[in-house]
């Protein structure tokens, strides 16, 4: 799987938009990039994936760059629920279901 | 509410001993993970199974042991547990079928925390 750099950490202003960069440079072309959060020591929360174009969903957008090198979360208006770490992961499709490796993610501060 | 069930929530048991963790996947789901968070580490996958059937690896131990049922539940068993083994076990399904690659969403349960003392 594709090693991904993420921030150790960010803040972000609440009603702002928090923009959340991933680097993925060796990224292979069936590899799907995806973003969970993990609310303090509660399960992790599946975000959005994606594989080529960006994406959209009720709680975030995912752009991913057209060499498909990094991406970017973004929540659109951050409140301060959405304080967390945020990991993105990127694996290869496959067949029946398969696991996601997380690294150390990004902490997310949203301040009043 | 990601539609994964686990219990217990919490437990304490002492080195030594021998505990059982359960999950319930979502309805429909044939794939169940289980990962391990503790502090140092983060957050490690251990182990899926898929239909009954163990499909991967990862950093689990050998006095750690899991199965699935035909009624697709989950354990994981810990067996000899010792100090280190105190952490939160998480506890994961999801539903893609054989024959497409394709994306994979994971969803969570809440965990299960274990203490060792």
């Amino acid at each position: 799987d594709a090693k991904t750099t993420q921030p150790t950490s960010m803040d972000c202003a609440e009603g702002r938009a928090a923009n959340l960069p991933c680097n993925h440079s060796t990224i292979s072309g069936n590899e799907y990039v995806y973003w969970y959060r993990q609310i303090h020591s509660q399960g992790p929360q599946y975000i959005i994936h994606g594989l080529k174009n960006n994406e959209t969903n009720e709680m975030a957008s995912l752009i991913i760059t057209e060499d498909r090198k990094s991406s970017t979360l973004i929540l659109p208006h951050a409140t301060l629920r959405d304080t967390a770490v945020y990991y993105c992961i990127v694996r290869a499709g496959g067949s029946g279901g398969y696991a996601l490796n997380f690294g150390k993610g990004t902490s997310l501060l949203v301040t009043p | 509410d990601s539609g994964v069930t686990q219990t217990p929530k919490h437990l304490i048991t002492a080195t030594g001993q021998r505990v059982t963790l359960r999950c319930s996947p979502r309805s429909g789901d044939l794939s169940v993970y289980w990962y391990q968070q503790s502090l140092d580490q983060g957050l490690q996958f251990l182990i899926q199974y898929y239909n009954g059937e163990e499909r991967a690896k990862g950093n689990i131990l050998e006095r750690f042991s899991a199965q699935q049922f035909p009624d697709l539940h989950s354990e994981l068993n810990l067996s000899s547990l010792e100090l280190g083994d105190s952490a939160l076990y998480f506890c994961a399904s999801s539903v893609v079928p054989f024959g497409r690659l394709t994306g994979n969403t994971i969803y969570f349960g809440e965990g299960s925390w274990l203490t060792v003392v």
